[in-house]
């Protein structure tokens, strides 16, 4: 079956403007996170969504960053005012609860602040 | 704080050879243990999950070991083959007395295997 998809791909922007990265989990998977990987670096957790309701955002940065999941499905991160210091590929993953908690891992989306 | 750290950060060895890659956390009260597969510019792979009750598992030319008390982790490849050159990286789950929570990663071990 389908995995976890992200999109974009690759997105280019300008310091301060406003960016939107979407990711889709694998259908009936209840759990959804959101990681950050710089170059060199493992993954770092940004947050937990638990069906529609944010359950750990303790891993994002500043309040310029949020996210949402409205339906408990599609997760969208939102950046505003972006900053150089956000480059970095933006990888989501998604589990089903109630089982081995396995996380599986879409193809991320790599973000680029000039 | 949970940290995890792997070592070495590079291996390169000729195909054919066995290896083991090493992971360590500093808090043993983890959730679960998994090893995960990146290519560069892609996405991870998931190799093994190890559940905290759990030794070791095994897929194919995989094993991955657990040693909870000790705060440690292997994974195992026999018979190492250039497609198996990639990062590899370990991640652990907390346990926070739920079925959820986040992964903390290691920062990889990059593996070459020439041909």
């Amino acid at each position: 079956g389908a995995g976890v998809s992200q999109t974009p791909s690759n997105k280019v922007t300008e310091k301060g403007k406003y960016v939107e990265l979407r990711c889709d989990p694998i259908s009936g998977h209840t759990a959804l996170y959101w990681y950050r990987q710089s170059l060199g670096q493992g993954p770092e957790f940004l947050i937990y969504f638990q069906g529609t309701g944010a359950a750990d955002d303790s891993g994002l940065p500043n309040d310029r960053f949020f996210a949402v999941r409205p339906e408990g499905s599609v997760s969208t991160l939102k950046i505003q005012r972006t900053e150089r210091g956000d480059s970095a590929v933006y990888l989501c993953a998604s589990s089903i609860s109630g089982s081995s908690n396995e996380q599986f891992f879409g193809p991320g989306t790599r973000l680029t602040v000039l | 704080k949970q940290e995890v750290t792997q070592i070495p950060a590079a291996l390169s060895v000729p195909e054919g050879e066995n290896l083991v890659l090493n992971c360590s956390f500093t808090d043993s009260a983890i959730y679960n243990l998994q090893w995960f597969r990146q290519d560069p510019g892609k996405g991870l792979t998931s190799l093994l999950l190890i559940q905290s009750s759990q030794r070791e598992q095994t897929s194919g030319r995989l094993n991955a070991s657990l040693d909870k008390s000790s705060g440690r982790s292997t994974l195992y490849i026999a018979a190492s083959q250039p497609g198996d050159s990639a990062t590899y990286l370990c991640a652990v789950r907390k346990n926070y007395g739920g079925s959820q929570g986040n992964l903390i990663f290691g920062k990889g071990t990059k593996l070459s295997v020439k041909p």
